[in-house]
């Protein structure tokens, strides 16, 4: 089956670049798009074909994908960005989330 | 303002059925697919099927196929998610988002949440 792996935790002191990676077969063939979750919240949509941004996010956000790997960056992490963020792909009709990693500021 | 409107929280013993709803307004409601994804407690994202409303075409994860049943009613813009027979292993919290076919969900309902318990 195919499965998006993405590493537990991650940590970022304020006004760090956080990489969040999400590693799955082939994933540069895919569009990869990035969910941002804040605790009793729904998530929202960050990054989607990916590389493009919502109206509305800010610029700090962007991602990219090559070969196995798409990465989610934040750059000037504030800590209103904490949160647990996650990636999706799709694999022959069906919708594939990854494992999810909760991003801390220190 | 583009919004998903979901039914309230449910409180269900084994066995029993239920359908929980998601209304869409703001935007053309067939012009989009309907995502169900479910969220189990302290646990990740699980995509559990789509339907497109405009001709009620429904696809599924393997995961869930037969457990559950997606439908809409385009003329109330109502998309729904119901069960036939509920498990504990059911508890959780249900969101529904609209899907830019067939790539991304874009605005997501606030989400239902499942008790199953005797």
């Amino acid at each position: 089956s195919f499965d998006l792996t993405q590493p537990p935790s991650e940590s970022v002191s304020p006004g760090q670049t956080a990489n969040i990676p999400c590693s799955g077969d082939k994933l540069g063939d895919r569009y990869v798009c990035w969910y941002q979750q804040k605790p009793g919240q729904s998530p929202v949509l960050v990054i989607y074909q990916d590389t493009k941004r919502p109206s509305g996010i800010p610029e700090r956000f962007s991602g990219s994908s090559s070969g196995n790997t798409a990465t989610l960056t934040i750059s000037g992490t504030q800590a209103s960005d904490e949160a647990d963020y996650y990636c999706q792909a799709w694999d022959n009709g069906t919708a594939v989330f990854g494992t999810g990693t909760k991003v801390t500021v220190l | 303002e583009v919004q998903l409107v979901q039914s309230g929280a449910e409180v269900k013993k084994p066995g029993e059925s239920l359908r929980i709803s998601c209304k869409g307004s703001g935007y053309s409601f067939t012009s989009y697919w309907i995502s169900w994804v479910r969220q189990m407690p302290g646990k990740g994202l699980e995509w559990m099927g789509r339907i497109d409303p405009s001709d009620s075409y429904t696809n599924y994860s393997p995961s869930f196929q037969g457990h559950v049943t997606i439908s809409a009613d385009k003329s109330i813009s109502t998309a729904y998610l119901q069960w036939s027979s509920l498990k504990a292993s059911d508890t959780a919290m249900y969101y529904c988002a609209r899907q830019v076919a067939p790539y991304y969900m874009d605005v997501w309902g606030k989400g239902t949440t499942v008790t199953v318990s005797s």
